[in-house]
């Protein structure tokens, strides 16, 4: 099994939809997680971090499930600028060695 | 405050020539690390630094690849000799501290031939 694993997509998804993805780790001990955004032909960036209880950012919510250990990651009234690569990254959990995920690809279309 | 700076952006090189590409930290960022991505493999993680010292270099395929950090803001991955499986897109990034997020820069797109 996979360190990390994510739905390589694409999603392809219209204008205002909803849409979630997940994100699963192998690695009980991880402590830290993250989502960052890779525009084509970009370098990875930072969209936000996971917290335990939940967190949300505008028309972003992600959420950690440590019993399932699963993140997610929800965008809301999806616009055509969230077309991107989302990546999921994993901390800790004996080394520090973050591991990220291949990616989801979001395809948001008129 | 200036982000990560790698240079050169592209490079385009043929088989057999060294390679070499650099790497300045934000300033004040005790990690630093290098990741190469492609498309069949994704981002793969080849070392990383903290305080200038290399702590795992695990994910460095081969001996033909070898990096450095003489000093806090500079850093260098180097090939020698290049091989076209090579080709793909070098990132660096550095953090602050452990467990915390990395930036990362704008990353060298390498072809070998």
């Amino acid at each position: 099994r996979k360190e990390v694993e994510q739905d390589p997509g694409p999603f392809n998804v219209p204008e205002g939809a909803t849409v979630a993805f997940n994100c699963t780790y192998s690695n009980s001990a991880s402590q830290s997680f993250f989502w960052y955004r890779q525009d084509c032909r970009k370098e990875p960036k930072l969209l936000m971090s996971v917290y335990s209880s939940g967190n949300e950012d505008g028309r972003f919510t992600a959420q950690l499930n440590r019993a399932s250990q699963y993140i997610s990651l929800l965008i809301r009234d999806s616009k055509l600028s969230d077309s991107a690569t989302y990546l999921c990254v994993v901390n800790g959990g004996g080394s520090y060695i973050p591991t990220f995920g291949r990616g989801t690809s979001l395809i948001v279309h008129p | 405050d200036a982000g990560v700076i790698q240079s050169p952006r592209h490079e385009v090189t043929e088989m057999g020539q060294e390679v070499t590409l650099r790497c300045k930290p934000i300033s004040g960022h005790d990690y630093l690390f290098w990741y190469r991505q492609t498309m069949m493999r994704g981002l793969e993680l080849l070392i990383y630094f903290n305080n200038n010292v290399p702590i795992d270099d695990s994910g460095m395929p081969e001996d033909r690849f070898s990096a450095k950090m003489p000093n806090a803001s500079f850093s260098t991955l180097k090939i020698q000799p290049s091989e076209p499986r090579d080709s793909a897109v070098y990132f660096c990034a550095s953090s602050p501290g452990q467990g915390l997020l990395q930036y990362f820069g704008p990353g060298t797109r390498l072809t070998v031939t």
